[in-house]
């Protein structure tokens, strides 16, 4: 069984640019959601996405935007960086709504 | 964003002590978990709790959800040196609407030969 994969690995980007992050759910699991860690901190919430909806959203503002696709996997997209977007991005994914959230390894964004 | 309070923020021991730490919160929760992350990974899932005052075991790891469900420890015995990483804890309100979950800023946890 397949776990959360997320791409890239890492990628560096200027101030005020676009950036799409990918994740790919664990099999089988229809839930995920993004989250963003700062360096020293723990994660924070930006949204869930369930069937191909967002179902809820942290305090992040509406640059910070998303997709689902049928197949369950997701996209993060962030428009017009900003330095302190650097940060570590995760995505988790679960087997059901509601269910426990398993994470993937994150892209470390780096915006100079 | 909103974060639990953890502590301690570091811990030096030795291998083969005993490590606790724990997590309060303003909020009420739902569920509380317990997550470790190491250098480059994402969070791993250690622990889940489900009710009020429930006490649960995984190996050498021991966690509790709180009577108040405003509060959660997580208990390490006998350690050894690949429990060294970050130890997360997070709660959660389930039910209708956001289903994320809020972290703790972790605990260091360093493991001196």
């Amino acid at each position: 069984e397949t776990g959360v994969t997320q791409s890239p690995t890492h990628l560096i980007k200027t101030r005020g640019q676009q950036v799409t992050l990918r994740c790919s759910s664990q099999s089988g699991h229809n839930t995920v959601s993004w989250y963003q860690q700062a360096l020293g901190q723990g994660p924070q919430f930006i949204f869930q996405y369930y069937r191909e909806e967002e179902n809820g959203r942290g305090n992040f503002p509406p640059r910070f935007s998303g997709l689902q696709f049928p197949n369950y996997s997701s996209e993060l997209n962030v428009n017009a960086l900003e330095l302190d977007d650097s940060a570590l991005y995760l995505c988790a994914s679960s087997l059901i709504q509601g269910g426990e959230q398993y994470f993937g390894p994150g892209t470390r964004l780096t915006v100079t | 964003g909103q974060q639990l309070n953890q502590s301690p923020q570091s811990m030096f021991i030795q291998e083969g002590e005993d490590v606790s730490m724990n997590c309060t919160s303003s909020s009420i929760f739902n569920t509380w978990l317990w997550y470790k992350q190491d250098p480059g990974e994402g969070p791993v899932l250690l622990i889940a709790l489900y009710k009020a005052g429930e006490l649960t075991s995984n190996g050498r790891l021991t966690a509790q959800f709180g009577i108040t469900r405003k509060d959660s420890f997580l208990n390490i015995s006998a350690s050894i040196p690949s429990d060294v990483g970050i130890y997360f804890c997070a709660g959660r309100v389930s039910g209708g609407g956001a289903d994320g979950l809020t972290f703790g800023k972790g605990t260091h946890l360093i493991i001196q030969p």
